[in-house]
């Protein structure tokens, strides 16, 4: 257990509406990732950070970003929700004692009617 | 760019046979190999990671390949139950990134 915990797992929201979801861990642990993953899609990454204040973007990274004020916490805003957000979206750390073996939350189910 | 495809797709196989999962990635630069899985409904629980300077990894009934050269890692399962039965992820870390590249998975069903 990486002590990696989401909220909120669940969330239906509307179309425009702002969306916050939340990362924490409880390793400070300096690379935190958010991925969603889709049907026929995988896995792919939206945006990371690799310290406090410190985020680079993904691959998916176009209509989210995201905030890293306090090492424990990643959050990822959805500005104005779209249906094509509907996902599952996970958060991974880093370990780097560990060979940067990557460890991943329970993951949050968001819907955008 | 890194791509990663994993075969098959789907497999389905009687309780007790071994099996072997592929993975293939085109950009041999790889710090490391990570192989995943995933149960329906549930996040990815790590099963095993080989660094570039290694060859395989075992745990318990899973032993893991890496060929750097060819591009390639196995993920071989022993006498497997119907408990193994989940999706298995392989994704690579490359060289000059901190960012792992997924395949697209592997749904393995056991049948008793």
């Amino acid at each position: 257990d990486a002590g990696i915990t989401q909220s909120p797992r669940h969330k239906v929201t509307e179309t425009g509406t702002p969306v916050t979801l939340r990362c924490h861990q409880t390793e400070n642990h300096r690379y935190m990732y958010w991925y969603r993953q889709d049907p026929g899609h995988g896995l792919r990454l939206i945006h990371y950070s690799y310290g406090v204040k410190d985020t680079d973007k993904g691959e998916v990274s176009d209509g989210y970003s995201v905030s890293r004020s306090k090492t424990e916490d990643f959050l990822l805003t959805l500005e104005s929700a779209t249906s094509s957000q509907t996902s599952v979206y996970f958060c991974a750390i880093r370990a780097p004692g560990q060979g940067n073996e990557q460890f991943f939350g329970p993951g949050t189910r968001l819907t955008v009617l | 760019k890194q791509e990663v495809t994993q075969i098959p797709a789907a497999l389905s196989v009687p309780e007790g046979e071994n099996l072997v999962l592929n993975c293939s990635f085109t950009d041999s630069a790889i710090y490391n190999l990570q192989w995943f899985r995933q149960d329906p409904g549930k996040g990815l629980t790590s099963l095993l990671l080989i660094q570039s300077s290694q060859r395989e990894q075992t745990s318990g009934r899973l032993n893991a390949s890496l060929d750097k050269s060819s591009g390639r890692s196995t993920l071989y399962i022993a006498a497997s139950q119907p408990g193994d039965s989940a999706t298995y992820l392989c994704a690579v870390e490359g060289m000059n990134g901190n960012k792992l590249v997924f395949g697209a998975g592997t749904i393995l069903r056991v049948k008793s």
